[in-house]
């Protein structure tokens, strides 16, 4: 079955370090999602990538698809304490596919 | 204000016990969810109803049990089948067909059994 890996688990950062995760697929994805649930909340919404190559930015958030739309990836630029929770990505690999998703990212900022 | 009420937020029960999480949306949403989160892991998908009357299994679908009698409303039942219950469930629902969309997250019910 489809099988989505987020790497790395975990990553403790300086608030004002860069962070990324990154998100692969085994199979080919017809849209990728991405979430974010802060500690001890539920999973939120953040962006929807479709076309292959797509780059989208929110603020400080830039969310790319993969050319061959079997990867992606969240770049937090400057981070703050703010950006702490667990980051995960979410994909469908066609019409009749369920979403499935990613084992999360876990990001820790202080000060 | 629209959203998805989960209850009860924190759950105890015994080994052995039936034990049933509501759910209930006013988004006038179609289709919604039930994902099982253990510590440090991914969601993962018990089942999924697109119109009411009807639902799917998930990928983890053994030892619980769904129904969609009403719209709004999609409660999930934890079998004594259920080998290993204690866990974080959440409810969620998105506006057309399953899968295709945002969802929208309900704050989560948290079933501990003893």
């Amino acid at each position: 079955g489809q099988q989505v890996m987020q790497i790395p688990q975990y990553q403790h950062v300086q608030e004002g370090e860069d962070f990324t995760t990154y998100c692969n697929s085994s199979t080919t994805l017809s849209n990728i999602q991405w979430y974010k649930q802060r500690p001890g909340g539920h999973p939120v919404f953040l962006i929807q990538l479709v076309k292959s190559g797509e780059v989208k930015k929110q603020k400080r958030l830039t969310f790319q698809f993969g050319e061959a739309k079997k990867n992606s990836s969240l770049h937090i630029t400057a981070t703050q304490t703010t950006d702490v929770g667990t980051y995960f990505c979410a994909g469908v690999a066609g019409t009749a596919s369920k979403l499935t998703f990613g084992t999360g990212t876990r990001l820790q900022v202080t000060l | 204000d629209g959203g998805i009420t989960q209850s009860p937020k924190y759950l105890f029960r015994k080994e052995g016990q039936n034990v049933t999480l509501s759910c209930e949306q006013n988004l006038n949403h179609d289709a919604m969810y039930w994902y099982r989160q253990d510590p440090g892991q991914g969601l993962r998908l018990i089942y999924y109803s697109q119109i009411v009357n009807d639902f799917q299994k998930g990928d983890i679908a053994e030892g619980y049990s769904v129904s969609r009698e009403k719209k709004e409303s999609f409660p999930l039942t934890v079998t004594s089948a259920q080998k290993n219950p204690t866990a974080f469930y959440l409810c969620a629902s998105s506006i057309n067909r399953a899968h295709s969309g945002e969802l929208f997250f309900g704050e989560g019910s948290r079933l501990t059994v003893l």
